[in-house]
């Protein structure tokens, strides 16, 4: 199985911050990555596929990076409703494994 | 296109569940179907779905003894049926779809919390 391991876990910043989030996927998954936001007690919302590609609705300041085995999702300036744990998958090869999620909380 | 998931329920360890997500908006057919499970305070974890390239079901081979999904193609239906509880499967399943890009679940129910206890 694909391990995907994310860092930090735990990431404190406050609203304006330029905040990004890694990802590394045990082998190489091409681009064949997506990021996910989620709020407690909500389902997972995809934000970004094939690494850098921004789902439709939502926001610019949001963006993804990466190839093969090392990701980035970065969100340009933190807004208030993005405080959420971020989640990576890959979908390169089955099972289709996340990472263990990242929580951005208020510094 | 909506996923609408059953309610919660507790269960005794070595008994089985069954949730349902209904599909509305769009058929049970035209669309591929997953499962994605989320235990307390733990990541997300695949445990199986339709291929829509190939048009079979497959299953992380973790869950591959005990999980069985079906479908209702007269109501649009999925089930998820997992045996043989144990504490460790008390979590959260979800349906999801892969709808715009294969792989990638843009589409989710609310979730159905399992509670696996004595």
């Amino acid at each position: 199985d694909i391990q995907m391991t994310q860092s930090p876990s735990t990431l404190s910043a406050s609203v304006g911050d330029r905040v990004t989030i890694t990802c590394r996927a045990s082998q190489s998954i091409s681009n064949w990555l997506a990021w996910y936001q989620q709020k407690p007690g909500k389902a997972p919302k995809v934000l970004i596929y094939r690494a850098s590609s921004l789902e439709s609705g939502v926001p610019s300041r949001f963006s993804g990076g990466g190839s093969g085995t090392e990701f980035t999702l970065t969100i340009s300036s933190l807004q208030p409703d993005d405080f959420a744990t971020y989640s990576c998958q890959q979908y390169n090869s089955y099972p289709w494994t996340f990472g263990q999620g990242t929580k951005v909380d208020i510094k | 296109v909506h996923l609408i998931q059953s309610g919660a329920e507790v269960k005794k360890p070595g008994a089985s569940v069954t949730v349902s997500c209904k599909v509305t908006g769009y058929t049970l057919t035209e669309v591929s179907l997953h499962w994605v499970r989320q235990a307390p305070t733990k990541g997300l974890e695949w445990m199986g779905g339709l291929d829509a390239d190939e048009g079979e079901t497959v299953y992380a081979q973790k869950f591959q003894d005990r999980v069985t999904t079906s479908e209702d193609t007269s109501t649009d239906t999925a089930y998820m049926h997992l045996s043989s509880l144990r504490s460790e499967d008390t979590a959260v399943y979800y349906c999801a779809l892969n709808w715009g890009v294969p792989g990638v679940f843009d589409i989710w129910g609310q979730g159905t919390t399992v509670t696996v206890s004595s």
